[in-house]
């Protein structure tokens, strides 16, 4: 079955307490993002990969790190969470950076940091 | 600075009624968007686009509308169902690399047996 699959799906955590949240898609996809979702904010970039080895910062990028060293995952790290980023996390593919090109979205992970 | 929104948050219609759900863009430039529709739990579901080019763009059920001069978006959903309750959200591109895209903050769509 064509997917992104996020882990984990629920985390609460500490401040300060280093976290990955992976994300992989089998859809061999170039193009892959990570977005928060927060009330009366909808969906915000964060981070985003055109390919393998690249990638550039979205609207909301402060406080967060991603990698893409294989075309399936791109892994999104925060290095020193903070309670503000407390919020509904989704990775989401395309086959390609094209303007029109379908968003595939993961099922979402929901991060409290206490 | 520049964003997408929606004109009403919260929107109920009656079973087989018509919804028309709409968006207001700032960036004229823009030249791509995307109507998402987001169930509870879950994550977003892509449900029709529309490039700058075209005015209109139809789907099984639903209809994209895109009025550039006043830079506004609306998504038609033609005899709605229960199960087209949900969030809607609309998003636009906002480089020419085709992948850095805005969101609006969603509309939720009630349908009334």
């Amino acid at each position: 079955e064509a997917q992104v699959t996020q882990n984990p799906r629920y985390l609460i955590t500490v401040t300060g307490k280093k976290l990955t949240v992976t994300c992989s898609q089998n859809m061999n996809h170039e193009y892959m993002s990570w977005y928060r979702q927060d009330p009366g904010l909808g969906l915000r970039q964060i981070y985003y990969s055109m390919n393998v080895e690249v990638t550039d910062k979205g609207d909301v990028p402060e406080g967060y790190k991603v990698s893409r060293k294989e075309k399936r995952n791109f892994p999104l790290i925060l290095e020193s969470p903070s309670p503000n980023q407390t919020s509904l996390y989704f990775c989401a593919s395309s086959v390609r950076l094209a303007g029109d090109n379908e968003q595939f979205f993961g099922p979402g992970t929901r991060l409290t940091v206490l | 600075g520049e964003s997408v929104g929606l004109h009403l948050p919260t929107l109920s219609v009656q079973e087989g009624d018509n919804s028309i759900i709409n968006c207001a863009y700032s960036n004229s430039a823009s030249d791509y968007f995307i109507w998402y529709k987001q169930e509870s739990g879950k994550g977003p579901q892509f449900i029709i686009d529309i490039r700058s080019n075209m005015d209109k763009r139809q789907g099984q059920r639903v209809t994209v509308l895109l009025n550039k001069t006043v830079k506004h978006l609306s998504l038609q959903i033609a005899a709605t169902q229960p199960g087209d309750s949900a969030v809607y959200f609309c998003a636009e591109n906002i480089n020419n690399y085709g992948q850095n895209f805005v969101f609006g903050p969603g509309t939720r769509l009630s349908v009334l047996p």
